[in-house]
C-alpha cells in the first residue's frame, strides 16, 4: 500500500474562497482522522470517522469547516468562506483502531493570504 | 480531561551529546506511543509502550513508561543530526475512542 495519501501538498487561497483539502487512506482501515497543525496549538484532532461515519466532529472549529467521507477511500475536507487563521498544515491519518498506531499523509500545507 | 505534557518544548544540542525528553501527565493511560515528525512530513511512530515500567529500546533511543502509567520518557545516546525532528507523544486515554496528543518537543543535533 502506498501509504495515506493527502492532496493537495501546497494550497495558497485569498480569504473568502473555498478550499477543498482530500485523503485517501491506507485500504482496510477503519478509522480516518483529519488533524490541523500549527506552531501554537499543535496537532489538533478535527474530526474522525470510523467505517465512513463521522463519530466526533467536536474539533471542528466553526460551520465554515466540514468533513465527508462518501466511502472507504476517500474523504474530504472543505472549508467555505476560508480565512487567514485557518492556514496551518492539515493532515490526514488512518488506522485499523481508534488508538493505534496512526498512519499519516504528508499533509497539506494551506495558506489563506 | 486527560492532558499529555511535554518537555522540553525545544532542545538544540550538539552532535554526540545525550538528551532526555519527557512526557507527563496527571492521570493513567492504558498505553503510550511515540512518533518522529521530520520537517515537511507527518508524524511517524517510532514505539509504543504498554506496561507499567517497560523499557524499549531502538538503537540509540530508550523509551519507558512509567510505572504508574502516567508518564513516559525518550533517552537519546549519542545524538546524531538525522535525530533531528519533533517528537509527539500519545496516550490511550480512558475514552478508547481517540488518541490525546503532547505538543511535542523540537528537537535540533548540530553537527
Amino acid at each position: 500500500d502506498a501509504g495515506v495519501i493527502q492532496s493537495p501538498r501546497h494550497e495558497v487561497t485569498e480569504m473568502g474562497q473555498e478550499v477543498t483539502l482530500r485523503c485517501k487512506p491506507i485500504s482496510g482501515h477503519d478509522y480516518l482522522f483529519w488533524y490541523r497543525q500549527t506552531m501554537m496549538r499543535g496537532l489538533e484532532l478535527l474530526i474522525y470517522f470510523n467505517n465512513n461515519v463521522p463519530i466526533d466532529d467536536s474539533g471542528m472549529p466553526e460551520d465554515r469547516f466540514s468533513a465527508k467521507m462518501p466511502n472507504a477511500s476517500f474523504s474530504t475536507l472543505k472549508i467555505q468562506p476560508s480565512e487567514p487563521r485557518d492556514s496551518a498544515v492539515y493532515f490526514c491519518a488512518s488506522s485499523l483502531r481508534a488508538t493505534d498506531e496512526a498512519f499519516f499523509g504528508q499533509g497539506t500545507r494551506l495558506t489563506v493570504v | 480531561t486527560q492532558l499529555l505534557e511535554q518537555s522540553p518544548q525545544f532542545l538544540s544540542i550538539q552532535e554526540g551529546e545525550n538528551l532526555t525528553v519527557y512526557c507527563n501527565s496527571s492521570s493513567v493511560f492504558s498505553s503510550l506511543q511515540w512518533y518522529r515528525q521530520e520537517p515537511g512530513e507527518g508524524p511517524v511512530l517510532l514505539v509504543t509502550v504498554v506496561t507499567g515500567g517497560e523499557v524499549k529500546k531502538l538503537k540509540r533511543l530508550t523509551f519507558q513508561f512509567g510505572d504508574a502509567r502516567k508518564d513516559s520518557s525518550l533517552h537519546i545516546t549519542a545524538a546524531q543530526p538525522g535525530d533531528t525532528g519533533l517528537y509527539l507523544c500519545a496516550g490511550e486515554g480512558n475514552s478508547n475512542y481517540q488518541l490525546i496528543w503532547g505538543a511535542g518537543t523540537k528537537l535540533i543535533i548540530k553537527p
